[in-house]
């Protein structure tokens, strides 16, 4: 099964960017991924698809400052002009054979 | 607007049973993979189940394998997970949600499960 790894925190400053990681097990490096994004104390919620081109959907009413791209077994989440909402907890999922696996999730500091 | 409301959830003694459900409106129930993802106080999700459209195929996490069952009722919107032989570790926030590969993905509000004395 692939694993997914990422940082286990993050910050920036009000109005800046910044870029999570989420690294896909050898031998996974294409595999599609999901972003989900949980807000201290609610329940997760659904941002994109990203596909190992770098292309992604986003879900609906996920603001435009959220993107995906891709880079080998690397998929990013870029959260631009950085807002005091988007302090949360984002994990990415993947799938293999109908089975599912998180991240451990990277929590966002908003500065 | 999708919802998915779950139920159920409550506190338990080890080695009890209990059953969570999940009901499913505005969505094509019948058309989606569904799962059960759970969050223990203080960690990250963990995936536990998923279930086929038409619930001929079941996939469990291995720590929950013969103790949960994942069924679902298509004619009632509803999605269900039969929990026996509960642990400690197995208390947790339990969230109802579409499969994270389908094109739109949606949560419920979770119910919580705890397991003590």
């Amino acid at each position: 099964q692939p694993v997914l790894t990422q940082s286990s925190s993050a910050s920036a400053s009000l109005g800046s960017s910044v870029k999570l990681t989420c690294t896909l097990s050898s031998g996974h490096s294409t595999y599609i991924i999901a972003w989900h994004q949980q807000q201290p104390g609610k329940a997760p919620r659904y941002l994109m698809r990203l596909e190992s081109s770098g292309g992604y959907k986003k879900g609906s009413g996920v603001p435009y400052r959220f993107s995906g791209s891709s880079s080998g077994a690397d998929r990013y989440l870029t959260i631009s002009n950085l807002q005091s909402e988007d302090e949360a907890d984002y994990y990415c999922e993947t799938w293999d054979n109908n089975i599912q696996v998180f991240g451990g999730g990277t929590k966002v500091t908003v500065l | 607007e999708v919802q998915l409301v779950e139920s159920g959830g409550t506190l338990v003694q080890p080695g009890g049973s209990l059953r969570l459900s999940c009901a499913a409106s505005g969505l094509t129930f019948r058309t989606y993979w569904m799962s059960w993802v759970r969050q223990a106080p203080g960690k990250g999700l963990e995936w536990v189940a998923n279930i086929k459209v038409d619930g001929s195929e079941k996939n469990y996490v291995d720590s929950v394998k013969g103790r949960f069952t994942i069924s679902r009722d298509n004619a009632k919107n509803s999605l269900y997970l039969q929990m026996n032989s509960l642990r400690a570790e197995d208390t947790a926030v339990y969230y109802c949600a579409t499969a994270g590969w389908t094109l739109d993905v949606y949560w419920g509000q979770g119910t919580l499960v705890t397991v003590s004395s």
